[in-house]
């Protein structure tokens, strides 16, 4: 059972525009979810987070936007850039035991082109 | 220069071997947890712990044995018992309480043939 689901596993986008990755959730009792960009051959990297009770924070170029009723969360690139190629991972828990135990979704491939 | 230290990098073993894969912090993290990922999956928990001396078993834990013994190590044993032990194995910490994200390693792949 997915509970954090990437359906595009490849995004390609020139240089300049804008990158928009997308990830839902079926578990509810999420109230905290991160990015993280993963390079091959490396380990992943925590990019920026957001918790239930806001819909976007901002870090830079990166923007996510979490719309709770529709269980969906998106992460912009603005402006994309071709060291933003990597895979980026979703991720989600539940922070009521002050604990993290991250569910990740199983990632999208960006490729950005000059 | 804190982080998260695994090793190796690459590593073979024949089938029925056991082999156990490295991980340490100089973050000063509480938990620590490790995940394996394998080509179009997401990464999946194997164990985590909270505390020297505790750990927990993640939604992956067949086969696969830790420890706790320092704060700063966490050793996984991949035994002959996992069905398919070839992956890329992460290790990671973090602080307790909070919003505090993970820190990965590099990650070891693993090759058993």
């Amino acid at each position: 059972d997915q509970q954090v689901k990437q359906n595009s596993p490849s995004l390609s986008v020139q240089e300049g525009r804008i990158s928009i990755l997308n990830c839902d959730y079926t578990n509810s009792m999420f109230d905290y979810f991160l990015w993280y960009k993963k390079y091959p051959a490396e380990g992943p990297t925590f990019l920026i987070s957001i918790s239930s009770i806001k819909d976007k924070n901002e870090d830079g170029r990166f923007t996510v936007f979490l719309n709770k009723s529709a269980k969906h969360l998106s992460l912009h690139i603005v402006p994309s850039q071709p060291g933003d190629s990597a895979v980026y991972f979703c991720a989600a828990s539940t922070l009521n035991t002050g604990f993290q135990k991250l569910v990740f979704g199983t990632g999208t491939r960006l490729l950005v082109s000059p | 220069d804190g982080g998260i230290t695994q090793s190796p990098k690459y590593l073979f073993r024949k089938e029925g071997q056991n082999v156990t894969l490295s991980c340490e912090q100089n973050l000063n993290h509480d938990a620590m947890y490790w995940y394996r990922q394998d080509p179009g999956q997401g990464l999946r928990l194997i164990y985590y712990s909270q505390i020297v001396n505790d750990f927990q078993k993640g939604d992956i834990a067949e086969g696969y044995s830790v420890s706790r013994e320092k704060k700063e190590s966490f050793p996984l044993t991949v035994t002959s018992a996992q069905k398919n032990p070839t992956a890329f194995y992460l290790c990671a910490s973090s602080m307790i309480g909070g919003n505090s994200p993970l820190h990965f390693g590099n990650g070891t792949r693993l090759t058993v043939t």
